[in-house]
Order: C-alpha cells, then structure tokens, then sequence
C-alpha cells in the first residue's frame, strides 16, 4: 500500500543518547518535512527537503539534523537527546515544491520520551 | 519567516451549529493555504485547500475564505456534526526565500456537543 511509514511508533530514551527517527515513502514525492507537534503549539517545522540531496532549515533546527540521500528516505537524527525534544513527530510528503501540488501526506507519527 | 496565528484556540458548539475558525499570516508572499483536521490520536490529514488567486472555497459544508490584502484566511463548518470534533490546522506556504516551507497555527480544538 502506498503511503508514507515512520519508526519507531514510540520510543523513550535517556538524555545524551542519540536517536534516529527514520520514514520512508513510496509514493515518489519530491518534498519531504519533519514537524513536531506539541499542545498549544501546533505543528512545528523542524527541517525539510524540497528534493532529493537537498535540506533546509524550518523554524525549530536546532537539535536536530536530517539527510535526504535519495528521494524515498528522510531521517531525522537527535545528536545528544534532551528532555525538551519529549514531542510527537511527524514525517510528512509532498508530490512537487510549488504550491500546485497541493496536499501533504503524513506518517502515523513517533511519540518519543527523553528521561 | 513566515508566522501563523490561528484563533480561537478552542471552540465548542451545539450540533446543527457553524463554527469559524480564524488565521492571519505574515508573508505577503504565501499563496497557498490548506487546512487540516486530526482526530484523536490519528495523523492530521487535509479538508480543504485555497490558493492566492481564488477568494472562497466550497465542499460541502466546509468553506474557507481568502482576504489577500488583509492576510488573513478562515474556515467555515456549516451544520456542525459530532464527527466534526477534531483539532484543526490552518497553514501557509510561503514563496520567496522561505521556498518549500509549510508554515502551521498553533491549532483549534473543536467539540460538537449533540
């Protein structure tokens, strides 16, 4: 089935560890964005790539990094977790980069707890 | 960069009721503004859309309205439905130097009491 996957579903670990949250889409879209979510607050962006072997910074980076290899895969990794990145995250698609193409697909989201 | 502000935070109705929900952006150079609705524990998922050149949006009982010169965009659920509750988004897509960036309010969380 086509759509866009995300691992872990959940996961707690300790601060300082490093973690990587991994999606993966199979739909061919062009642009992909890592959001995380957190009450009354929205959604945030954290990072996004318009195309394969491009990324760009959004409004929360710092923290975070990501890769865009190929045009399927888009990690998000936290160096050294700290307690404040205990959020939901999104890995969300989208078929172009301009506004024509519309829709933005997310995955089921991963919960993480940073102790 | 752009910035999203999305009110009211919460919004509660009686079934049969509309409900508004309101958006202001920043960037005069956003030109597409999608709306989302997630239900409890799912992911968000897109309801209806509008692009700068087009100043209202119909489906059925969802409608979104585009004032360009006032930047700001609204949402309007007619004949409320308890299957309506949910948080939804409001959203911009910024052109310019913010190419590709989704900008995202903060969310409203609506319950449609019957």
């Amino acid at each position: 089935i086509a759509g866009i996957t995300q691992a872990p579903t959940s996961q707690i670990l300790a601060a300082g560890r490093r973690m990587t949250l991994r999606c993966t889409q199979d739909m061919r879209h062009n642009a992909m964005y890592w959001y995380r979510q957190d009450l009354g607050l929205g959604l945030r962006l954290i990072h996004y790539s318009n195309t394969a072997g491009t990324t760009g910074k959004g409004e929360v980076p710092d923290g975070y990094s990501v890769s865009r290899a190929n045009t399927d895969d888009f990690p998000l990794t936290l160096a050294s977790a700290v307690p404040s990145q205990t959020s939901v995250y999104f890995c969300a698609s989208r078929k172009g980069q301009g506004a024509n193409t519309g829709e933005l697909f997310f995955g089921e989201g991963s919960r993480l707890t940073v102790l | 960069g752009e910035n999203v502000e999305q009110h009211p935070s919460t919004l509660s109705v009686q079934e049969g009721d509309s409900a508004v929900i309101k958006c202001t952006y920043s960037d005069s150079a956003s030109n597409y503004f999608p709306w989302y609705k997630q239900e409890l524990g799912k992911r968000p998922q897109l309801i209806i859309d509008i692009r700068s050149n087009v100043g209202e949006k119909k489906d059925q009982r969802i409608a979104v309205t585009l004032n360009k010169t006032a930047k700001h965009f609204s949402l309007h659920i007619t004949e409320t439905q308890p299957e309506d509750s949910a948080v939804y988004f409001c959203a911009a897509y910024a052109g310019g130097t913010s190419y590709g960036k989704l900008t995202f309010g903060q969310g409203t969380i609506l319950t449609v009491h019957p």
